[in-house]
């Protein structure tokens, strides 16, 4: 089944600075990668997601990037602020199916 | 759109007990998918329904824990007999058809203690 990797899992940026989370998968045929935030006692919320067609998507201050080469994907959030702080976590889909597996999470603390 | 409903969202019972977990998924959604949540094991599908049929239990930790869709508009995932380290957040999700997107319920944290 399909792998995911995600690192760092901790990040602690200032206030208005930008912060980079790197997932990996291991099942080269996955071709739909969101990317889901989670606050406090929260449910996870899809904030963007790429298809394996497109190499970048763009939403405001969040951009996601994809190499199906080396079979990672990233998040970028750039002029991060308090409310950006919550636990960001990767997944990948097959296919052939709609099965989600998801990265371990990024807890990331923005500092005022 | 109300979105995903889950109930009870809180659930505190005795090892040994019965617990039944419910979902109500996005009106015309066609999936529905059950995650188990904890620190340790990070966010686990256990199963997923297309179109009411399981189509992938794969992820069920063992017989304890069973699942049903009986129609469009409801789900269920039972745990029988409980036990304390099926203690997590149980968070039910879905989507439409054809679409990849899927929308999680606001979760029902289990205590068996």
């Amino acid at each position: 089944g399909e792998n995911v990797e995600q690192h760092p899992s901790t990040l602690s940026v200032q206030e208005g600075d930008s912060a980079v989370i790197k997932c990996t998968y291991s099942d080269s045929a996955s071709n739909y990668f969101p990317w889901y935030k989670q606050e406090l006692g929260k449910r996870p919320q899809l904030i963007i997601d790429i298809r394996s067609n497109v190499g970048e998507k763009k939403d405001q201050r969040i951009a996601v990037t994809l190499n199906k080469t080396a079979k990672h994907f990233s998040l970028h959030i750039t002029e991060t602020q308090p409310e950006d702080s919550a636990v960001y976590f990767c997944a990948a889909s097959g296919a052939n199916d709609y099965k989600l597996s998801f990265g371990a999470g990024t807890t990331v603390t923005v500092r005022a | 759109d109300a979105g995903v409903i889950q109930s009870p969202r809180h659930e505190v019972t005795e090892m040994g007990q019965e617990v039944t977990l419910r979902c109500k998924p996005i009106s015309g959604h066609n999936s529905l998918f059950w995650y188990r949540q904890t620190m340790m094991r990070g966010l686990e599908l256990l199963i997923y329904f297309n179109n009411n049929v399981p189509i992938d239990d794969s992820g069920m930790p063992e017989d304890r824990f069973s699942a049903k869709m009986p129609n469009a508009s409801f789900s269920t995932l039972k745990i029988q007999p409980s036990e304390p380290r099926d203690s997590a957040v149980y968070f039910c999700a879905s989507k439409g058809q054809g679409l990849y997107e899927q929308y999680f319920g606001p979760g029902t944290r289990l205590t068996v203690t």
